[in-house]
């Protein structure tokens, strides 16, 4: 079985902000863990994974997330917020290969000006 | 990557009647698969959908409901059918590429 838990489903951020989104995880075999971004009217679109490679793993736009298995987290980070990062973003895990993967609720950014 | 393509992107339906999804990839994939996202709420998978077999239903979905077709390697249709306003959600196409799930854009349906 697998979960994912985002805590909170709203986070606000002032522009040039670090950006901190929080997921973690439950798993019962080494897990593949996702971060997706999903623009308003759009569909998703994967920021980056975690594979059992580097734990720190780098996206797009200057995203980048952390894979500790001591937390079971796998938290977002940006250093720095930019308008344009303002979207609902997923986190979701799976066990690999075409095992379903599952989602969490979302969390929705907002950046302030 | 994977470039995937949902028809329509978005459509106001009447109670009772039924709405065919379809979903174009641009290169063959074994599995495709179906996602609804409710208002406010996450991801759920459908079903997923192998060429030349039925499609595997989740847990609460059933297949008189969401009949999938899967003609071809590039290709599958999601039926909603018999919809009523609890059926207004996004409903999402995705496959899985190199490690990667894919999304279309999404389907965003509308029940009144």
């Amino acid at each position: 079985a697998q979960s994912v838990t985002q805590l909170g489903s709203h986070v606000s951020v002032s522009e040039g902000a670090l950006v901190l989104l929080r997921c973690n995880y439950s798993s019962s075999v080494p897990p593949y863990l996702f971060w997706y971004v999903q623009y308003p009217n759009q569909g998703l679109q994967l920021l980056l994974k975690y594979t059992s490679a580097a734990t720190l793993v780098k996206g797009i736009n200057g995203f980048e997330a952390e894979f500790k298995k001591s937390e079971t987290s796998f938290h977002l980070t940006k250093p720095s917020a930019h308008m344009s990062d303002a979207a609902e973003y997923f986190c979701a895990v799976s066990s690999g290969g075409y095992q379903k993967v599952t989602f969490g609720t979302g969390t929705k950014l907002q950046v302030i000006p | 990557s994977a470039v995937i393509s949902q028809k329509p992107s978005r459509d106001i339906c009447q109670r009772g009647t039924s709405l065919t999804i379809q979903c174009q990839v641009d290169s063959q994939v074994t599995m495709m698969f179906w996602y609804r996202q409710q208002p406010g709420q996450s991801l759920t998978l459908i079903a997923t959908a192998n060429q030349g077999s039925e499609a595997t239903y989740e847990s609460g979905f059933v297949i008189d409901k969401f009949p999938i077709s899967r003609p071809n390697l590039t290709f599958s249709t999601l039926t909603v059918s018999n919809m009523s306003p609890e059926d207004s959600s996004i409903y999402l196409c995705s496959v899985y590429r190199e490690g990667i799930q894919y999304f279309g854009a999404g389907t965003r349906l509308s029940v009144l």
